[in-house]
């Protein structure tokens, strides 16, 4: 299965100021996906992103705040921008694998704790 | 009504007790159906994958899927403190590109 490092792994931000956080892979996958999973609720996806094409959002989630970058095919950053305290969540990355080639599987990172105070 | 509805517990049993963890969803088109194990501070790691009906099973753990009733559950049998997580069902959408994930149970077990 592909390896996913996601970083940071926690963080404590000021409310107003962004925060990035990187995902990379240790392979070449075409699909790389963001999630985020609040208290007590499921993991929501917040987008999927392309290498060389715009990232695609989920209803509820836009584009100025949640900017995607996906320069390669082993690697995305997602910035949770103008964050207040409802940002506080986990964010995790994802992405699409088949170890056995013959059903889907999907590998997630250890994820990025954010608190925002 | 949700996608995809998930007891979130939490559900707490002593060693070797037979676990029983399930969800329903609402879309008779889905087919392929995943059970995820989340241990504190790590991601969700695939534990099994079903698809249509039928049950599957790996070791202590089975996964069955009733279409009729739009169900599935996963069985954990002699259940272990290392089994103590929490379990997040997950269909695959119509269009096949990502995953709708139930809120997940956490389990404990005691030894």
């Amino acid at each position: 299965s592909a390896v996913i490092s996601q970083k940071p792994s926690r963080d404590i931000c000021q409310r107003g100021t962004s925060l990035t956080i990187q995902c990379q892979v240790d392979s070449q996958v075409t699909m790389m996906f963001w999630y985020r999973q609040q208290p007590g609720q499921s993991l929501t996806l917040i987008a999927t992103a392309n290498q060389g094409s715009e990232a695609t959002y989920e209803s509820g989630f836009v584009i100025d705040k949640f900017p995607i970058s996906r320069p390669n095919l082993t690697f995305s950053t997602l910035t949770v921008s103008n964050m207040s305290p409802e940002d506080s969540s986990i964010y995790l990355c994802s992405v699409e694998d088949k170890p056995s080639g013959d059903h889907y599987g999907y590998t997630f990172g250890s994820g990025t704790r954010l608190t925002v105070v | 009504q949700k996608e995809v509805e998930q007891d979130p517990g939490p559900l707490s049993v002593p060693e070797g007790a037979i676990v029983s963890l399930n969800c329903t969803y609402s879309n008779s088109a889905f087919q392929y159906f995943m059970w995820y194990r989340q241990y504190s501070r790590k991601g969700p790691e695939l534990l099994m994958y079903t698809y249509s009906s039928g049950n599957k099973e790996d070791g202590r753990f089975t996964a069955q899927v009733d279409k009729s009733s739009k169900y599935i559950s996963l069985f954990i049998r002699d259940s272990q403190p290392s089994d103590s997580a929490t379990y997040l069902c997950a269909i695959l959408n119509q269009a096949g590109t990502a995953l709708i994930f139930g809120k997940g149970t956490t389990l404990s077990v005691s030894s």
